[in-house]
């Protein structure tokens, strides 16, 4: 009940098209589900984080997208640029600092 | 303000030693936690420390442990090292560790032999 599973494990997109990211989870506890950006050799960077209180949250080219009855939340990075190639993950937890983590999507954007 | 910081950044170990890490969080951040990160099995949480007392435990065996100190500084310790303990482990840092903002640090890297 503490897992978040987290697709697709990879994804190419051409520059310019729009990358999307899917989580889902079952624990109706979680009520904070950030997104995470790593660049190889780097730590982990806050990219967008939501409650469960809102449906979408957007910044910039980044939105989160959140359905509380399919416990299920999805991060779409418009414009996508070869820049934005990088590990990201989503991540869920109860009001604590303890992050629970999906898997991690390895995005890869060509020009 | 200066980020987390962690060192040393690369550690090789041979399997029975044992290690001890340093984290430095954000000026004012009380709330540090620690994660293990590993191609097999992803980014796992391993504890919480606020205010130098263990507020979190992930599901790690008791050889990993660790400590805070009264300037938020933490250090994680893990004892009789396995070659499956090889891994990034990454600090994070909070204001209040009440499920806001972490911001991570580069990680340590600790190989194994």
């Amino acid at each position: 009940q503490q897992q978040v599973k987290q697709s697709p494990q990879s994804l190419i997109v051409q520059k310019g098209g729009i990358s999307i990211i899917n989580c889902a989870y079952e624990n109706t506890a979680f009520d904070y589900f950030p997104w995470y950006q790593q660049f190889p050799g780097k730590g982990p960077a806050l990219l967008i984080a939501i409650r469960p209180d809102v449906s979408e949250k957007k910044e910039g080219r980044f939105t989160i997208s959140f359905n509380k009855s399919a416990k299920q939340f999805s991060l779409h990075i418009m414009d996508s640029q070869p820049g934005d190639s990088a590990t990201y993950f989503c991540a869920a937890s109860e009001s604590t600092d303890k992050l629970i983590f999906g898997t991690g999507t390895r995005l890869q954007v060509f020009p | 303000k200066a980020g987390v910081t962690q060192t040393p950044r690369y550690l090789i170990k041979t399997r029975g030693q044992q290690v001890t890490l340093s984290c430095s969080p954000i000026s004012g951040h009380r709330s540090v936690s620690w994660y293990q990160q590993t191609p097999g099995q992803g980014l796992q949480f391993l504890f919480e420390y606020f205010s130098e007392t263990q507020r979190n435990k992930g599901n790690f065996p008791g050889r990993f442990s660790g400590r805070q100190f009264s300037n938020s500084r933490s250090e994680m310790n893990v004892s009789t090292l396995e070659l499956g303990d090889s891994a990034l482990y990454l600090c994070a840092s909070s204001l209040w560790g009440r499920g806001e903002t972490q911001y991570f640090g580069p990680g340590t890297r600790l190989l194994v032999l």
